[in-house]
């Protein structure tokens, strides 16, 4: 079990580029979870997958978002014309649905900053 | 809509102290309840959770109670450590799916 992993760790960007964010989940998980925590904030939930179906998206995440789960296993995050106020960390979770438990695990997460 | 409140940081106490991190929700439905941890420089972990009323969750000598009458999950160590310094979440999930999660608890411990 090597854990969730999110890359890159840091991203600093212009306002207006796109970025993109990786994470790969724990390897027999089937839904992973995006959330974004700001500055003295507790994480807030975006979106999440079940295998490679998107289920639900947050109001917070506007039409400039974007997550994909194509073969589902890793997921991608996409912003585009980037804003300071996406400044943010950006988490990942992972969680087996079918398992007793069904924790969700935390990956380190991608620091994004917009200059 | 669903919702987590928890007392303000940051909280600053002596080792071997007893400590305790308060921590109401509001939910429509029966939730699980969880305490999350965050320790510097490193991401979140479960530390303990509560899938249904009067379940008591723990883990390294943590301990938190979930009560519905007072809609409250409390968080309390009878003798926190130097280690135990972090930002404590506490959170729920209605649905099994989404965390909502408060907005933390920096702890400080002075050795």
């Amino acid at each position: 079990d090597t854990g969730v992993s999110q890359n890159p760790r840091h991203k600093i960007t212009k306002r207006g580029q796109n970025v993109t964010f990786r994470c790969d989940p724990i390897s027999e998980h089937n839904r992973l979870y995006w959330y974004r925590q700001t500055l003295g904030q507790g994480p807030e939930f975006l979106t999440y997958f079940q295998n490679e179906a998107q289920l639900e998206k947050s109001r917070l995440l506007s039409d400039r978002f974007s997550a994909e789960r194509p073969k589902g296993s890793f997921s991608t995050l996409e912003i585009q014309r980037t804003e300071q106020g996406d400044s943010a960390m950006y988490l990942c979770a992972s969680s087996n649905r079918d398992s007793i438990t069904d924790t969700q695990y935390f990956g380190p997460g991608t620091r994004l900053t917009v200059l | 809509g669903d919702s987590v409140t928890q007392m303000e940081g940051p909280v600053t106490l002596s080792e071997e102290a007893f400590l305790t991190i308060n921590c109401t929700y509001t939910a429509t439905g029966y939730p699980s309840l969880f305490w999350y941890v965050q320790y510097p420089g490193e991401g979140l972990q479960l530390l303990l959770k509560a899938t249904k009323a009067d379940d008591k969750g723990s883990n390294k000598g943590f301990e938190a109670t979930y009560r519905k009458e007072t809609t409250s999950f409390h968080l309390e160590k009878g003798s926190v450590q130097v280690s135990d310094s972090a930002v404590y979440f506490c959170a729920l999930s209605d649905s099994g799916d989404k965390i909502i999660f408060g907005k933390g608890t920096r702890l400080h411990i002075l050795p």
